[in-house]
């Protein structure tokens, strides 16, 4: 089966940079993808890699290595808005499911 | 705004009832997507439909059912619910070949 593992809970200060892992146990996958979510919010996509490497958007950026089952999100220049839950999610190529991890809190602080 | 909807947005309802969410897309999507979210916890696939089939099925209930319709709106149609049915339930669309989902405000249902 599939499976994403992500931290539980980070926490940063403004201003600073945080990296939110994600290991994964897949039999193949589409790519790695990323969403935040505020409290009472729905998700929203931040981030898509297909490709080994490195995706950047804004101050947003995510790591792919296939050969590693690892990817990152990079937040840099950290505000007190950042502070949501962050999940990655695989698509199963065989059965189109969609799985999400159990997501990564951040708190931002002052 | 993601360009999807959902109705209703709260739902309070007593255990071993039935309820129906409904989903429109946002224009051009064939895809739409059903995910289950409880408290605190994360978001679980339920099922996904494209262009009116059925593509791909999560951990989804028997008590739980859904279609799309050739208008590509969707329903959710929970049955003999019970108090672990209380979550929020999120659609999302997708355009045809892409991986971003479009997540919509979501039903919070309670079940009393």
């Amino acid at each position: 089966g599939q499976s994403l593992e992500q931290p539980s809970e980070v926490t940063a200060v403004e201003g600073a940079i945080v990296q939110i892992n994600c290991t994964y146990q897949t039999s193949g996958f589409y790519g790695l993808s990323w969403y935040q979510q505020h409290d009472g919010g729905a998700p929203t996509f931040l981030s898509y890699n297909a490709l080994d490497g490195l995706e950047e958007t804004g101050r947003f950026s995510s790591f792919l290595s296939r050969s590693d089952s690892y990817g990152y999100l990079l937040l840099q220049e950290l505000q007190m808005k950042d502070s949501a839950s962050y999940f990655c999610a695989v698509r199963d190529p065989l059965g189109f499911k969609t799985i999400f991890g159990a997501g990564t809190r951040l708190f931002v602080k002052a | 705004d993601s360009g999807v909807t959902q109705t209703p947005k709260h739902l309070i309802t007593a255990t071993g009832q039935r309820v129906t969410l409904r989903c429109s897309p946002r224009s051009g999507d064939l895809s739409v997507y059903w995910y289950q979210q409880s408290l605190d916890q994360g978001l679980q696939f339920l099922i996904q439909y494209y262009n009116g089939e059925e593509r791909a099925k999560g951990n989804i209930l028997e008590r739980f059912s859904a279609q799309q319709f050739p208008d590509l709106h969707s329903e959710l149609n929970l049955s003999s619910l019970e108090l672990g049915d209380s979550a929020l339930y999120f659609c999302a669309s997708s355009q045809r070949g892409q991986e971003t989902q479009y997540f919509g405000p979501g039903t919070r249902l309670l079940v009393l």
